[in-house]
Formats: C-alpha cells, structure tokens, sequence
C-alpha cells in the first residue's frame, strides 16, 4: 500500500452527467497529479496540483478540472461526460517537487 | 514531446528464471528521470525501480536491475528468478528532470505472465 488513497473504487454514469473523484495523499505530498487509463493502455497525465494551484495539465479538455485542497487531498471534476470517459483514474501524489510519486488505486469509471 | 515504447504486448518466462522487457524512449531532454512500475491484476500501480539519467551506473533493486543505454535511448527491465507474485503489467515511463513539470509518460505496458 502507497498510502494514497482514493473514493469511489467504482462508478457509473450516464453521457451528459458530471462526476466528482476524490483522492486523499499520502502524508506530506503536497503534489498531486491526475491521470486517465483506458483498458489496455497506460496512464495519460491529465493534470497536477501543487499547494492548490494547477501547474501542469495533459492533452485533456477544460471540461476535466480540478481542486486541490489545504490539507493536500484532491478532486478531479468532469463535465458533460462522454462515453470514451470510461477508463481508470489514478491519482499519484509526491512531497514537492520529488521525482517519484507513488499511485492510488485508482476509481474506475463506467460511462453509458 | 517524449514518447514512450513497448514493444512487448505480452511475455511469459517460467518460475525462477530471467525475463527482460523492453523500452525504447523519445525525448531530447538531457536531465529526466525513466521508471519502470508494476501494476498486478486490480492492484494498485506501485514502483519497481528508478534511473536518473545522469547516473551512467544502472539501477538494481534486489531481483529487478535495468540496462539504462541513454545514446540509444533505451531502458530495459531485467527480472532475475521470477516469482508467481511477478504477474502483473509492467510500464516504463518518463519524466522530465525539471519535476516541477510533474507529467510522467507511460508507455503502453507489457503484460508478464510467470508460469510455475
């Protein structure tokens, strides 16, 4: 286990919705990347928060958006959900700007 | 903008022997860091081992070592007496030495499968 930690494990939602994905650090990481893993692939970096601002973001659109929090957890906010949406989000959190970041176990999303 | 490559969909190597996966990169970076990560079966993604690219001396750590060959920018993974709890999909991936950048390129993964 990383300690990083992330809620729902399982979701699913309809085209059109919005859905929220929460992920709780592990401690002493105040930087938190987001990334999207389709079936079969690896991870594409979506965006990464450091001490609440966004300061890195992938080939996604502004509909992905996210929050980071004081105490380091995060969101990460998607709009208007399409069904190629459907994949495993994964968060990783880091202390400052270290290389290595150490992954949750992700939230697996399901879009109809 | 780096690309990572595997080249290796899938492998299987029997218990207790040796297996190599392969990585092959893009960047034109000098200062970046690779990784390779494993990622068992609806288990959380967790690191194998890390290269600074700076470092000619290839990384080890216990049973996994790399073959880091920055000229021809490849990365391989070197698994000596392969476990049952090797299984897993298995990525290499890239990150910038300016880490504040915070985005790691993965490659597409190579699933390893130990057979006993």
């Amino acid at each position: 286990e990383t300690g990083v930690t992330q809620s729902p494990t399982h979701l699913i939602k309809t085209r059109g919705q919005q859905v929220t994905l929460r992920c709780s650090s592990q401690s002493g990481h105040n930087t938190v990347s987001w990334y999207q893993q389709a079936l079969g692939q690896g991870p594409q970096f979506i965006f990464q928060y450091y001490r609440e601002e966004e300061n890195g973001r992938g080939n996604f659109p502004p509909r992905f958006s996210g929050l980071q929090f004081p105490n380091y957890s995060s969101e990460l906010n998607v709009n208007a959900l399409e069904l190629d949406d459907s994949a495993l989000y994964l968060c990783a959190s880091r202390p400052g700007t270290r290389e290595t970041q150490y992954f949750g176990p992700g939230t697996r999303l399901l879009v109809l | 903008a780096q690309t990572v490559t595997q080249s290796q969909p899938e492998m299987s190597v029997q218990e207790a022997e040796t297996v190599t996966l392969s990585c092959t990169y893009d960047t034109s970076e000098n200062n970046y860091y690779l990784f390779w990560y494993k990622q068992p079966p609806s288990r959380q993604m967790i690191l194998v081992i890390r290269q600074e690219a700076y470092k000619q001396q290839n990384a080890t750590e216990n049973r996994f070592s790399v073959n880091f060959q920055k000229a021809a920018k490849s990365f391989s993974l070197k698994i000596s007496d392969s476990q049952l709890g090797d299984t897993a999909m298995y990525f290499c991936a890239f990150m910038r030495g300016d880490t504040n950048a915070g985005k790691s390129t993965f490659g597409d993964g190579t699933t390893l499968t130990v057979k006993p």
